[in-house]
């Protein structure tokens, strides 16, 4: 069964020092998507890709977060520097489309920022 | 602006009755809804979808319901399991634009 790969599952770090986040999308889906739950906001997009072109990354701060799809097996996103408002779980997802298609969602990178 | 409201962020159900999640939402113009269901400690998992031109849709235990003048879906599960406790988020999608907004879940909480 096709998966979304996330890692690492959980990272903990001080503020001020630089995290990445990984994600391989499933095999054939040309769209990915990050995501960030927090309690109050739910699921926040961040940043989407198809064809690993950006389309959209208006829900991600752009002084300190970074998306980019280096080829089409990895996603990335980067936040330098990290800030303890940053600490959340961040999900990577990909699709065969933007729309019109289910997502499939990895199990999340779970970031601490102390 | 939250364009897709899940306004009870949680509800707890005994085992074998009906389990009714709602989601509102306020775009006239969406296409389609998802719900999906998350699990602690793991990703979302695509539950069911539902047209715009439809009312309802049904996959075995679930069912979703779409009322387009009070822009109101519901899911309802029959007859809800221990294992349907979870965490569900309503989806709504407009194909013109890309867009795609996610309420803030509901969790439900299926009494054995």
């Amino acid at each position: 069964d096709a998966r979304v790969t996330q890692t690492p599952r959980h990272k903990v770090t001080e503020m001020g020092q630089e995290v990445t986040m990984r994600c391989q999308p499933i095999l054939g889906h040309n769209t990915v998507f990050w995501y960030r739950q927090t309690m109050m906001q739910g699921l926040e997009l961040l940043a989407y890709f198809r064809n690993r072109a950006p389309l959209d990354d208006s829900g991600m701060p752009k002084d300190r977060f970074s998306a980019e799809m280096p080829d089409a097996t990895l996603a990335t996103l980067k936040i330098q520097p990290s800030e303890p408002r940053d600490s959340a779980v961040y999900f990577c997802a990909s699709a065969l489309r933007v729309v019109n298609q289910p997502q499939h969602f990895g199990d999340g990178t779970r970031l601490s920022i102390l | 602006d939250q364009q897709v409201k899940q306004n009870s962020p949680s509800l707890s159900v005994q085992e074998g009755r009906i389990s009714i999640l709602n989601c509102d939402y306020t775009n006239s113009m969406f296409d389609y809804f998802l719900w999906y269901k998350k699990y602690p400690a793991e990703g979302p998992t695509f539950l069911i979808s539902i047209s715009s031109i439809k009312d309802k849709n049904e996959d075995g235990r679930f069912t979703v319901f779409l009322n387009k003048s009070a822009k109101h879906l519901s899911l309802h599960i029959v007859p809800s399991q221990p294992g349907d406790s979870a965490v569900y988020f309503c989806a709504a999608v407009r194909v013109t634009g890309n867009q795609f907004y996610f309420g803030t879940g509901t969790s439900l909480t299926v009494i054995p």
